[in-house]
């Protein structure tokens, strides 16, 4: 069973273009969350989603950044006009549910590197 | 909001001693998950161990013990006979059990343990 897909695994972008990051859950799991996790920093909760639906997007800056989560085909997270502060590593965990279904299991992260 | 506190930037071990990294939280809720990730130079966070917060007795997973002390809202994570494979960053982490609410993850911001011949 393969586990949390992302790529790319390293993206460079120069500042002002956009960024595409990919995340295919676990085979059976239907919610995907986006962390970021800074230089030195733990990770961050961004956003939460189900198929089709976004349920929980406190943790998104109010612009430029938007996630999906299309009924067909992975979750993307999207940062557009990209600055240097966006340069970090993303992190896609998908879960088969919530509460006690919750078990979230990350995959390899995307570096985002912003020059 | 919940918070996770883990006070200890840095730790150091020994090949084959034990060492414990702790963790506080401050939540209201009474039914919750608490988490250690560890995070290897490769960055992948692997899942150590989870405790539900209903359950007293405290988890194990071989080398990987927890003391979960509810009261105080703490949860430390003890590592036992140490080996060069554990040297990593540890990530508390805690999660609602409500399954009205999204369950994201709230982290801590890590401890640095290295492991030394």
């Amino acid at each position: 069973n393969a586990g949390v897909m992302q790529n790319p695994r390293h993206l460079v972008r120069r500042r002002g273009q956009e960024a595409r990051l990919r995340c295919s859950p676990m085979k059976g799991h239907s919610h995907v969350y986006w962390y970021r996790q800074l230089p030195e920093e733990g990770l961050k909760f961004m956003v939460y989603l189900q198929k089709e639906n976004i349920i929980d997007e406190s943790g998104m800056p109010k612009e430029r950044f938007s996630a999906e989560f299309p009924k067909e085909g992975p979750s993307i997270l999207r940062i557009q006009q990209v600055v240097r502060g966006d340069s970090a590593a993303y992190f896609c965990a998908s879960s088969r549910g919530s509460g006690g279904l919750g078990e979230q299991y990350f995959g390899p992260g995307t570096r985002l590197t912003v020059t | 909001a919940q918070t996770v506190t883990q006070s200890q930037p840095e730790m150091s071990v020994q090949e084959a001693e034990t060492v414990t990294l702790s963790c506080t939280y401050d939540t209201s809720e009474s039914d919750y998950y608490l988490f250690w990730y560890k995070q290897p130079p490769s960055r992948q966070m692997i899942l150590v161990i989870r405790q539900e917060a209903y359950k007293q007795q405290n988890a194990t997973e071989n080398r990987f013990s927890v003391n979960f002390q509810k009261a105080a809202k703490s949860f430390s994570l003890k590592i036992s006979d140490s080996q060069l494979g554990d040297a990593a960053m540890y990530f508390c982490a805690y999660r609602s059990g409500d399954t009205g609410t999204a369950s994201k993850l709230t982290f801590g911001t890590g401890t640095r343990l290295q492991v030394t011949l």
